[in-house]
């Protein structure tokens, strides 16, 4: 198993442009989510799924649009970058969305928005 | 609202040495609790979790954390630190949000070993 997987690991972005984060497992995993990793705040949720075809909000979902058509795949997108989203970009996924599952983490995509 | 708080924002150890990271959160009703560690240019990679039971938890690489609820913490000890563990760890809170489960983070504190 690959586990879960993130493309691009590194991107650099102008404001005002978009761009779609990709993010997919392979493990038949029905919960997905999106976090933002800056310096001194530790992780934050952005989105969340909990299958196919369903999407919900986190605490910091501004600024970003997801969708979920598969199992397998949760692209992130970035409709008009703007410099407070410079982050860095986690994907998750875990079998189902209780509480006490474990979720595993992709290995980031660093975005820079110029 | 839940949250975590990871006071020691860098601790350096020598290699050999215990360690001890603490971390106390607060949450309503029984929490589910996490460490993760992160090496550099790495995802998170989960040490180990306490949702019941046993509140002395054993884990991956070593590591062990305890879950103490009368003080509400869940510090992460390792009894002899190996170079290899230099990395930044995490401890979170898991919570239902809706219908999906959200991670509260504590903000992390990065460990150097010292050979």
């Amino acid at each position: 198993n690959a586990g879960v997987t993130q493309t691009p690991k590194f991107q650099v972005l102008k404001t005002g442009q978009s761009m779609t984060l990709q993010c997919a497992q392979d493990m038949n995993h029905e919960y997905m989510s999106w976090y933002r990793q800056d310096p001194g705040m530790g992780l934050r949720l952005i989105h969340y799924s909990v299958g196919a075809g369903i999407t919900d909000q986190g605490e910091v979902p501004n600024g970003y649009n997801v969708s979920r058509s598969t199992t397998e795949d949760f692209p992130l997108r970035l409709l008009s970058a703007a410099p407070s989203q410079t982050s860095v970009y986690f994907c998750a996924s875990s079998y189902s969305g209780l509480a006490q599952e474990t979720q595993y983490f992709g290995p980031g995509t660093r975005l820079l928005v110029l | 609202a839940q949250s975590v708080t990871q006071p020691d924002i860098h601790i350096t150890v020598s290699e050999g040495a215990s360690l001890e990271l603490r971390c106390n959160y607060s949450y309503g009703a029984t929490p589910y609790l996490f460490w993760y560690v992160q090496s550099p240019g790495q995802g998170l990679q989960l040490l180990l979790k306490y949702f019941s039971g046993d509140t002395l938890v054993q884990g991956i690489k070593g590591f062990e954390a305890e879950f103490k609820r009368s003080q509400s913490s869940f510090n992460l000890r390792k009894p002899s630190v190996h170079w290899s563990d230099a990395a930044e760890y995490f401890c979170a809170v898991g919570a239902l949000l809706g219908g999906g489960n959200k991670l509260t983070f504590g903000t992390g504190t990065q460990l150097k070993v010292e050979l």
